[in-house]
């Protein structure tokens, strides 16, 4: 069975980037790798996907190196706000969708 | 217009007793999930259901059972509940043919006593 794996925790300043990374030694061939954060007493809401190389939009970057065995999100200068849970969720080579062990982020001020 | 609802938000009930928890999305979704979050924030998916028709049964006591009436509802129905069945309860969507873009629902905390 695939195992997905975070940091249980981080902590950073305002101001500070953040890179969070995952490993997933069994990731399907074809398919994505997908962020999301969860804030407390929230569901989890999508932040950013990709396959390979980097992914950007408004919110985050996403690195995902050639063998896709591990994806790092990157959060540029964290506010307050960004303190959450964030979880990679990929699907393993028996086409099962795995959510990660989760990271908790808490951003000082 | 709340995209994926849930209700009750809270519930609190005692071992033994049988409970539901609804689920309703309105995003025009085919395929519909219930999760189990532990107290370490765990995430395990239980059940997912495609257009009524059950896809995925993770290894789910079957005190435990799903129900779509339709594929805008996903209700979960747990008999006998156990002490070890408090969590947080998630209900999600998507398209089919993005089963990795999901949308969940508030979540719904059961508290067995």
């Amino acid at each position: 069975l695939a195992k997905t794996t975070q940091p249980i925790s981080m902590d950073s300043y305002e101001g500070q980037e953040v890179n969070i990374t995952c490993s997933h030694n069994n990731i399907a061939t074809n398919d994505y790798i997908t962020w999301y954060q969860q804030f407390p007493s929230q569901g989890p809401r999508f932040i950013i996907q990709g396959y390979k190389t980097k992914v950007t939009n408004e919110v985050a970057s996403l690195f995902i190196p050639a063998d896709r065995k591990s994806s790092t999100l990157s959060l540029p200068r964290v506010s307050l706000s960004d303190t959450a849970v964030y979880y990679c969720l990929v699907g393993d080579d028996t086409d099962k969708l795995i959510f990660g062990t989760g990271t908790r982020l808490q951003v000082f001020p | 217009d709340t995209a994926v609802s849930q209700t009750p938000k809270y519930l609190v009930t005692q071992m033994g007793n049988d409970k539901s928890i609804k689920c309703e999305q309105n995003l025009g979704h085919d395929t519909m999930y219930w999760y189990k979050q532990d107290s370490k924030k765990f995430l395990k998916i239980m059940f997912s259901y495609n257009n009524k028709e059950l896809i995925i049964n993770e290894t789910v006591p079957n005190r435990f059972s799903p129900k779509s009436p339709d594929k805008a509802h996903l209700n979960l129905h747990i008999n006998s509940l156990e002490l070890g069945d408090s969590a947080v309860y998630f209900c999600a969507s998507s398209q089919s043919g993005s089963p990795d873009t999901q949308y969940f629902g508030p979540g719904t905390r059961l508290t067995v006593l």
